[in-house]
């Protein structure tokens, strides 16, 4: 039961241009959201937050928007930088609940962004 | 170094041993974490502790797999009588805490463990 999908395997986008990564969750228990990105043999690092209260927030190049009505949220990256090319996961959590850190993890996005 | 470090990073073992990996988080954080992650999926929770205290230990396959924090700093994860179906990443991740936190965990790089 994957509670948290990312249904786009990988994405390639050109340098300069907008980058959107797509996340669906089921559990309505859920309340915060977040983005982590990932460079091979590397460990995730984090890379942007959302909590269920709000419907978007923004910091530097990075959008994270939330539909909680849908239970969708994604990732705007604009203006995509070579630098941005790695794997993308979509997390989420049930806060009110026990942990911050308990996160459930999508399967992940491979975003390429070509010079 | 100022980051979460594991060890061993590759580990190659025989079906039936038993194996430990360490976790030291980044000083000053209260709750540690680990995940296990398969190739191509995103990383599954396995346990958390907040000080020495197992918060949670619902993500652990079964009982074969166990953690522990004794002082509160450094974490092991120990898998006895290791099958083919354990080989995966393994990540630990560390965080301020609780209250106030931003709900951002720090991972390392991972313990691979491949099991013949």
């Amino acid at each position: 039961d994957q509670q948290v999908k990312q249904n786009s395997p990988s994405l390639s986008v050109q340098e300069g241009r907008i980058s959107i990564l797509n996340c669906d969750y089921t559990n309505s228990m859920f309340d915060y959201f977040l983005w982590y990105k990932k460079y091979p043999a590397e460990g995730p690092t984090f890379l942007i937050s959302i909590s269920s209260i709000k419907d978007k927030n923004e910091d530097g190049r990075f959008t994270v928007f939330l539909n909680k009505s849908a239970k969708h949220l994604s990732l705007h990256i604009v203006p995509s930088q070579p630098g941005d090319s790695a794997v993308y996961f979509c997390a989420a959590s049930a806060v009110g609940g026990t942990s911050y850190g308990k996160l459930t993890f999508g399967q992940g996005t491979i975003l390429t962004v070509h010079p | 170094g100022a980051g979460v470090s594991q060890s061993p990073r590759y580990k190659v073992t025989k079906r039936g041993q038993d194996v430990a990996l360490r976790c030291d988080p980044i000083s000053g954080h209260v709750s540690l974490y680990w995940y296990r992650q398969a190739l191509g999926q995103g990383p599954e929770f396995l346990t958390y502790f907040n000080y020495e205290a197992q918060q949670d230990k619902s993500g652990l396959p079964n009982d074969r797999f166990s953690a522990e924090r004794p002082e509160g700093s450094i974490s092991t994860l120990t898998i006895q009588r290791t099958e083919q179906r354990d080989s995966a990443m393994y990540r630990c991740a560390s965080s301020l805490g609780v209250a106030g936190g931003s709900g951002e965990l720090f991972f390392g790089e991972g313990s691979r463990l491949t099991v013949l």
